[in-house]
């Protein structure tokens, strides 16, 4: 099974700054989405983006995704504290894989106040 | 999104015994659940899909006739680990497969810590 990989491991900014995290995967998808878990805790849905989509925003989330490069990257702007978590892409294939979702190794941000 | 939930929420058991993990749904009749394992600063590892009325799917490498499943009603999945060892010690996560119009997603549930001696 594909395997996403992202970058950076491990980030730690101050408040206030913006944070970019990547992923990239291995087979072609149907769609892309990110969750943030506490430590020790479940996972947090944030945002899906299609295949077909190249941009997209919530709140303070900005997400693009290159099918071409088999890439998306995570931008957190005005980050916060409350903002330290780990983050994960997760890929779903579509077609046969019937909603199954591949998870990247993850990023641990830390915000410091 | 759906609310999920499990019980209990982390547990300790003795080696060779079986513990029962129970996955709930509770605002969704969920078809389809899945059941993750992450281990400690790694990513989360789909063990199997859970599929209610009919047998649980999983992955490779996954035994599973240590790793039960069963999804008897829309709204509950349990994942029993039989005769639990040291090395099952592990944050087992459940996830509800939400299909709404073209969107296929999961929401997750807040995962259980089993800690076998």
């Amino acid at each position: 099974s594909q395997q996403g990989e992202e970058d950076p491991q491990a980030l730690s900014i101050q408040e206030g700054e913006n944070a970019t995290m990547n992923c990239s995967y291995k087979t072609s998808i149907n769609n892309l989405q990110w969750y943030r878990q506490n430590s020790g805790r479940g996972l947090v849905h944030l945002i899906l983006i299609r295949s077909n989509e190249r941009e997209k925003h919530s709140g303070r989330l900005r997400v693009t995704l290159d099918t071409s490069k088999k890439s998306s990257s995570l931008l957190i702007t005005a980050s916060r504290a409350a903002d330290t978590a780990s983050y994960f892409c997760a890929t779903n294939a579509g077609g046969t894989s019937y909603g199954k979702l591949t998870f990247g190794q993850g990023t641990i941000l830390t915000v410091h106040p | 999104g759906a609310v999920v939930s499990q019980h209990p929420s982390w547990v300790i058991c003795k080696s060779g015994t079986s513990v029962k993990i129970e996955c709930r749904s509770l605002d969704f009749q969920a078809t389809t659940m899945f059941w993750y394992r992450q281990f400690p600063k790694q990513s989360l590892m789909l063990m199997a899909t859970s599929n209610e009325g009919s047998k649980a799917t999983y992955e490779q490498g996954v035994e599973k006739d240590k790793f039960l499943i069963n999804h008897a009603s829309l709204t509950l999945s349990t994942l029993t680990v039989t005769s639990a060892h040291p090395e099952d010690s592990s944050f087992y996560i459940c996830s509800v497969r939400i299909l709404a119009g073209r969107t296929d997603t999961q929401y997750f549930g807040p995962g259980t810590r089993l800690t076998v001696l």
